[in-house]
């Protein structure tokens, strides 16, 4: 069975800082990380994804994340971050392809001016 | 850019009705699913849907619900009889899949909110 954890439910941190969201899972077998957002009210959107390769993701809106095998971990990353940052960020694993998707808690990232 | 549209956006009933939830995969995707999100929790899967029959489904997903694919664009989650415990946000999402790449994602709708009297 595959899980994640999602360390901080809740990461505040002024306009323009810097953030790190952590997210560690574990699986059995080779998986598939990924990080989603959700904006009040609106939907889960893909900010990046890994699959193979480079460890180091580049997503959409700045964020870029770190799989670490040693670790098992996938934490987010943003050098500076803001106002429209503020959501709720979700760590997810998938075997891939077809298979389901397992989702984190959750971590709200508040951004304060 | 094509999207997954859910419809209610919002919806309230009362207990033991029945309850069905629609959404609007992206066109050409094969593979559709259900997830839900209990106010304060983490995502949690229900069932996946390919080639008109489930491919897997939770233990969540017992004989109060169904899914189906009524016609080439809809994909719908029926509820029998709710309980208060079904008070959830409700996601549909659809993958291409057209090629059983593994390097496929899951898009997801916007959700239904769903609440229970």
């Amino acid at each position: 069975a595959q899980s994640v954890t999602q360390l901080d439910s809740q990461v505040p941190v002024f306009e323009e800082a810097p953030v790190e969201l952590r997210c560690n899972y574990s699986s059995s077998v080779s998986v598939y990380l990924f990080w989603y957002v959700q904006y009040p009210n609106q939907g889960l959107q893909l900010l990046l994804k890994y699959l193979s390769g480079s460890t180091l993701v580049k997503g959409i809106n700045g964020f870029e994340a770190e799989f670490n095998k040693s670790q098992t971990s996938f934490h987010l990353r943003k050098p500076s971050v803001h106002i429209s940052d503020t959501a709720e960020y979700f760590c997810a694993v998938s075997k891939g392809g077809y298979q389901k998707v397992t989702f984190g808690t959750g971590t709200k990232l508040q951004v304060i001016p | 850019e094509p999207e997954v549209t859910q419809t209610p956006s919002h919806q309230v009933t009362q207990m033991g009705q029945e309850v069905i939830l629609r959404c609007v995969p992206i066109s050409n995707h094969l593979y559709f699913y259900w997830y839900r999100q209990i106010l304060g929790q983490k995502v949690e899967f229900l069932v996946s849907f390919y080639n008109n029959e489930i491919s897997e489904k939770s233990e969540i997903f017992d004989d109060q619900f169904s899914v189906e694919r009524p016609d080439g664009s809809n994909f719908t989650l029926k509820i029998r009889s709710t309980k208060l415990e079904d008070s959830a946000m409700y996601f549909c999402a659809s993958m291409a899949g057209a090629t059983r790449v593994s390097t496929d994602t899951q898009y997801f709708g916007p959700g239904t909110r769903l609440t229970v009297l």
